[in-house]
C-alpha cells in the first residue's frame, strides 16, 4: 500500500512565525497536493506538484509557498503564519493521469495562536 | 473555473440504499471520485468514474453522466459504520498536470 506520512499530527504556531508542514510518500508518485479542510468549506487545494521542481498553484494559493527538491517529498511553507490559516492540513499524493486513487496523508492540525 | 455540488447532509436507515447525488461544471473534465472520509481521520478512496454508466463495487456504486455534469454514489445495506462524509472530487486536466478537485461533502448519518 501507498504510505503518504505528514511529519506532525498536530502543531501549534504563533503568529508570525514560519512553519514548514512536511509529506513524504513512498511509491515514486509523480504528483503530490497540498489541501486545508475548513467546516463547511470542503476540501481547498493549496498547491500541488507534477513533477520534482515543478509547481503549480491551486484554488488558494495566497501565504502559502510549496517545495519539491526530491520526488518523494513535497514541503508546505507558511511564510508568516496568520490566525486564519489555523486548519486541518491534508496531503495527497497519486501516480499519473490519477486514475489509481489520489492516497491521503493522516492530515496535520495546525492553531495558529 | 469549476462547480461541484452535493448535499451537505442526508439521513438514511440502517439497512436501507441511499443515492447521494454530486454535480459540476468544469472544462478539461479527466474523471470523477468518490471518497468516504471519517471524522478527523483522512478521506479514503471509494470509486472512479471516466466513463459514463455505472460501477459497482460490493454494497457501493458509483455511477457518472458527462454530458450532464452528474454522478452519483449508492449505498446499499447500510450498517452504522457508513455515517461518515462523502466526498465527490473531479480531476481536471491543466497544462500543469491533474486537478483535484472537491465538492464540500455530504454527511451521511445512518440511524437505526
Amino acid at each position: 500500500d501507498v504510505k503518504v506520512t505528514q511529519s506532525s499530527r498536530y502543531l501549534v504556531k504563533r503568529t508570525g512565525e514560519k512553519v514548514f508542514l512536511e509529506c513524504v510518500q513512498d511509491m515514486d508518485h509523480e504528483n503530490m497536493f497540498w489541501y486545508r479542510q475548513d467546516p463547511g468549506l470542503g476540501l481547498r487545494l493549496i498547491y500541488f506538484s507534477y513533477d520534482v521542481k515543478m509547481k503549480e498553484k491551486g484554488d488558494i494559493p495566497e501565504g502559502y509557498s510549496v517545495s519539491r527538491e526530491k520526488k518523494e517529498r513535497f514541503s508546505l511553507i507558511l511564510e508568516s503564519a496568520s490566525t486564519n490559516q489555523t486548519s486541518m492540513y491534508l496531503c495527497a499524493s497519486s501516480l499519473g493521469q490519477g486514475s489509481g486513487g489520489y492516497t491521503f496523508g493522516s492530515g496535520t492540525r495546525l492553531t495558529v495562536v | 473555473g469549476q462547480n461541484i455540488d452535493q448535499p451537505t447532509e442526508m439521513t438514511a436507515t440502517e439497512g436501507a440504499i441511499v443515492q447521494i447525488n454530486c454535480t459540476y461544471q468544469t472544462s478539461g473534465f479527466n474523471g470523477l471520485f468518490w471518497y468516504q472520509q471519517h471524522a478527523g481521520e483522512a478521506p479514503t478512496f471509494l470509486s472512479y468514474n471516466v466513463l459514463d454508466g455505472l460501477e459497482e463495487k460490493g454494497r457501493f456504486s458509483s455511477f457518472l453522466s458527462r454530458s450532464k455534469g452528474y454522478s452519483y454514489l449508492l449505498l446499499k445495506e447500510l450498517q452504522m459504520k457508513d455515517s461518515a462524509s462523502y466526498l465527490c472530487a473531479v480531476i481536471r486536466l491543466t497544462g500543469g498536470g491533474n486537478k483535484l478537485t472537491f465538492g464540500t461533502g455530504t454527511q451521511l448519518k445512518v440511524e437505526l
